[in-house]
């Protein structure tokens, strides 16, 4: 598709549940990559792939977070044992090929609710 | 370390005045820049972006901006705000070179409102 997809829109767990959320890049964009929106205005990069391989990981909790893309599968990530600081508004964001995988594309975002 | 400033918390102005909104980055290389919009509960849509070449660039909206890299500065202007502006600007860095594939450094936004 044009614009990329991020599913649930708005996702509550109770701390200690697991937090799963899809995200389908542009048709034809080669990157995938995941924000966390803390506190309204703080962006905050936690994963990129280049197709289905892990390009950069730097910013993921590694000990409960975890990300996917798999071929024709909507990309994931997914969070165990939720705590309540994880509550925040994931971005999916996916770019083209080339120009140093810029610009980024965003999805709307699901909102993470930890209870 | 890489920054981004917005020193602009919030702004507010009236429909149909121009409109500045500043960006300062702090990088030791070349950058790639990029404005993004954010309505309430959306996603961020970019406005534009600056690779290299004529510093002055034109975005959607009517937007444009210019890099100064003397000044460390990309600033956001509009010459007549539309009511359906009204919402948060993202300015945000990235290291042109090395391996920062989509790494982008956000600045804290700027909230803008506009008066009828």
């Amino acid at each position: 598709g044009e614009e990329v997809a991020q599913t649930p829109k708005h996702l509550v767990r109770g701390e200690g549940q697991k937090a799963k959320l899809y995200c389908a890049p542009i048709k034809g964009h080669s990157y995938v990559f995941w924000y966390q929106q803390v506190l309204k205005n703080e962006f905050k990069f936690l994963i990129s792939f280049q197709n289905e391989n892990v390009f950069d990981e730097t910013g993921m909790p590694k000990e409960r977070f975890s990300a996917k893309c798999l071929p024709n599968s909507p990309c994931s990530l997914e969070i165990q044992a939720t705590k309540l600081e994880d509550s925040a508004v994931y971005f999916c964001a996916s770019s083209p090929p080339g120009q140093g995988a810029f610009p980024l594309h965003f999805g709307n975002g699901t909102r993470l609710t930890v209870t | 370390a890489q920054s981004v400033t917005q020193p602009d918390i919030h702004i507010t102005v009236s429909e149909g005045a121009s409109l500045e909104l500043r960006c300062n980055y702090s990088y030791g290389a070349t950058p790639y820049l990029f404005w993004y919009v954010q309505s309430p509960g959306q996603g961020l849509q970019l406005l534009l972006k600056y690779f290299s070449g004529d510093t002055l660039v034109q975005g959607i909206k009517g937007f444009e901006a210019e890099f100064k890299r003397s000044q460390s500065s990309f600033n956001l202007r509009k010459p007549s705000v539309h009511w359906s502006d009204a919402a948060e600007y993202f300015c945000a860095v990235v290291n042109a070179g090395g391996t920062s594939y989509g790494k982008l450094t956000f600045g804290q936004g700027t909230i803008l409102t506009v008066h009828p």
